[in-house]
């Protein structure tokens, strides 16, 4: 069956860096967009990237740059390299699966998710 | 700050219905699909219907979606205990060129 694990989690400093993983199963990882959702304490879902099947990518405008999106279709592996990190981005990370029922992003929609990995910036 | 809105909380008693809107624009929900998810405490969301109106296998017909215009709404039928979760809507949005989320409704059972 289709799974989705996350690591790479943990405590960091604002300012500090940071590598998220999805490690993907039970699907042609390479034939999928793919996202990463996150969601604060107590808070909403709030997106924060998306990879196409074709590798189009597309970020969330408070991102700024400091986020970005990758795969590896050799280790069947999403990643979120997160970089100049803030208190305001701890959160629950989760990677999601795109259904793959089509190939323009208006009609991307997550049909998997992950359990999640945590995430907290702070001194 | 979610460009879906959705109301922060209904409920119901058990075995009746509630309806969740979620309202959005031209750009979201009055040009594209909308899904909508569930997140049980302490969980992943997971997907209850898609496309506006479909349910992926395994989700009870007490789900169903419907969308008009700029605002599209879940219905949840035979209300059930284990149906206290926060669910969402979500759309892409195509002036960000993003996925937007709605502000998420607390269903609670009475």
């Amino acid at each position: 069956q289709v799974q989705l694990v996350e690591s790479g989690g943990g405590v960091v400093q604002p300012g500090g860096s940071l590598r998220l993983s999805c490690t993907a199963s039970g699907f042609t990882f390479s034939l999928y967009g793919m996202f990463w959702v996150r969601q604060a304490p107590g808070r909403g879902l709030e997106w924060v990237a998306t990879i196409a099947y074709d590798g189009s990518r597309y970020y969330a405008d408070y991102l700024k740059g400091r986020f970005t999106i990758s795969r590896d279709i050799s280790k069947n592996t999403l990643y979120l390299q997160m970089n100049s990190l803030r208190t305001e981005d701890t959160a629950v990370y989760f990677c999601a699966k795109d259904a793959g029922y089509c190939s323009t992003p208006n009609c991307y929609f997550m049909d998997v998710w992950g359990k999640g990995t945590t995430v907290t910036v702070s001194s | 700050q979610s460009v879906l809105t959705q109301p922060p909380s209904v409920s119901a008693a058990p075995g009746q219905k509630v309806t969740i809107s979620c309202s959005g624009s031209s750009s979201n929900i009055g040009n594209n699909f909308v899904s909508w998810f569930q997140q049980l405490p302490g969980t992943a969301p997971k997907l209850l219907i898609f496309d506006n109106y479909k349910r992926p296998s395994g989700i009870p017909d007490r789900f169903s979606g419907s969308k008009s215009g700029t605002s599209a709404t879940l219905g949840i039928t035979g209300l059930q205990t284990g149906d206290e979760a926060d669910y969402y809507c979500g759309t892409w949005d195509s002036s960000l060129s993003g996925y937007v989320f709605g502000t998420g409704t607390k269903v609670t059972v009475l």
